[in-house]
């Protein structure tokens, strides 16, 4: 699986846009960008995937570059809530486990 | 619809003792992972299991070893415990597809060795 780079942390207001970057440089043509999320010892949330379009749902927006080299996932409207560290993994799909790294610690400030 | 339920949420054992942990993947998902992620530290791949075959195995000792049931869900066992084995133990599931699917994690089991 490709390897990714994530900032170690970020900060956000609440109520603004918060944008994480991943770096992905050597994906694969079939590999998917996955993010998911882990609120403090908690089992990981699945947020959002992509291949190769952008894509959305009612949790977030997942950018995903021409190239395929980076993306950047978008919470619109961050609360709270939304403090937590944040995965962003590259992966053939289902048909391999997913190989989590560092994340980044998104923490929303009030 | 019920999402992947472990058990128990919390178990205390002594070094060398076996403990079993138990996961119950989200109904119509053949696919198992289990993770261990130890205070601080980031998940650490163990186990694939899918249509009852150990599909791979991440770099853990043979202590540590489960099975998946005709139903799909599945033990970890993990044998002559050591201290190092505190930790949080993950547990998620995923349909097997050639496509993408996701993969939903449980709450996880707290085991402490003391």
């Amino acid at each position: 699986d490709a390897k990714t780079t994530q900032p170690t942390s970020m900060d956000c207001a609440e109520g603004r846009a918060a944008n994480l970057p991943c770096n992905h440089s050597t994906i694969s043509g079939n590999e998917y960008v996955y993010w998911y999320r882990q609120i403090h010892s908690q089992g990981p949330q699945y947020i959002i995937h992509g291949l190769k379009n952008n894509e959305t749902n009612e949790m977030a927006s997942l950018i995903i570059t021409e190239d395929r080299k980076s993306s950047t996932l978008i919470l619109p409207h961050a609360t709270l809530r939304d403090t937590a560290v944040y995965y962003c993994i590259v992966n053939l799909g289902s048909a391999r486990q997913l190989t989590f790294g560092s994340g980044t610690q998104l923490t929303v400030l009030p | 619809e019920a999402g992947v339920t472990q058990s128990p949420t919390h178990l205390i054992k002594t070094r060398g003792q076996q403990a079993t942990l138990r996961c119950s993947p989200i109904s119509g998902h053949t696919s198992v992972y289990w993770y261990q992620q130890a205070l601080g530290l980031g998940l650490q791949f163990l186990l694939w299991y899918d249509e009852g075959e150990e599909r791979n195995r991440g770099n853990f000792p043979p202590r540590f070893s489960g099975r998946q049931f005709p139903n799909y869900s599945s033990e970890l066992n993990v044998n002559a415990l050591e201290l190092e084995d505190s930790a949080l133990y993950l547990c998620a599931s995923s349909l097997r597809d050639r496509g993408s699917s996701e993969a939903f994690f449980g709450q996880g089991t707290r085991l402490t060795v003391v």
